[in-house]
């Protein structure tokens, strides 16, 4: 089962303009992880928000979560060509639950 | 750097042959992950491990089987190959106090 699904599914910008991308989740969880994948690649870890925190920054990343709407936003400011990639969000799932499940991704084009 | 290898980046079979593709983390992580990725359908978990010689079935398990003897090498199997298991196949790691996975640069799987 996916549970944390990315809105929009792609997103197409302008270098230097900022990204959003949102991911809804379904149950209750003890945090939320951000991944980024380049064509054809694996994916790499940007950033982990637990539960108890609302806002995480990491250089141009900046991540909020929001538990009461099941819902967090990753914002990627001053947006460069290189930060063309598909962008995942993962949950680990409170209640005992250690599966990890992926939503389907946000295609985001930056043009140069 | 935490690094998960896998055994290759592109592989061609034929229906009905038996797959093994492997993967192999060096940062002595407990819970090895098997995804597939395709188009539209994001991350699907297809199986895996809290521990050595300890396996849990994910989303899609059907086709497939996997192998933990040793803590880093988690061996996914495909026990005849069929055409609707051509993908990309994703092994990731994580130790279970530090909750980020790391990704292998995935295999991408044809079978003809």
């Amino acid at each position: 089962s996916q549970q944390g699904e990315e809105d929009p599914q792609a997103l197409s910008i302008q270098e230097g303009e900022n990204a959003t991308m949102n991911c809804s989740y379904k149950t209750s969880i003890n945090n939320l992880q951000w991944y980024r994948q380049n064509s054809g690649r694996g994916l790499v870890h940007l950033i982990l928000i637990r539960s108890n925190e609302r806002e995480k920054h990491s250089g141009r990343l900046r991540v909020t979560l929001d538990t009461s709407k099941k819902s967090s936003s990753l914002l990627i400011t001053a947006s460069r060509a290189a930060d063309t990639a598909s962008y995942f969000c993962a949950t680990d799932a409170s209640g005992g639950s250690y599966i990890p499940t992926f939503g389907r991704g946000t295609s985001l084009i930056v043009h140069p | 750097d935490v690094k998960v290898t896998q055994s290759s980046r592109y592989l061609v079979k034929r229906t009905g042959e038996k797959v093994f593709l492997e993967c192999v983390q060096d940062m002595d992580h407990e819970n090895m992950f098997w995804y597939r990725q395709d188009p539209g359908l994001g991350l699907r978990l297809i199986y895996f491990s809290y521990d050595v010689k300890m396996k849990e079935k994910g989303d899609i398990p059907e086709g497939y089987s996997v192998s933990r003897e040793k803590k880093e090498r988690f061996s996914l199997i495909l026990e005849s190959a069929s055409t609707n298991q051509t993908s990309m196949y994703l092994c990731a790691s994580r130790s279970v106090e530090w909750r980020e996975r790391f990704f292998g640069p995935g295999t991408r799987l044809t079978v003809l």
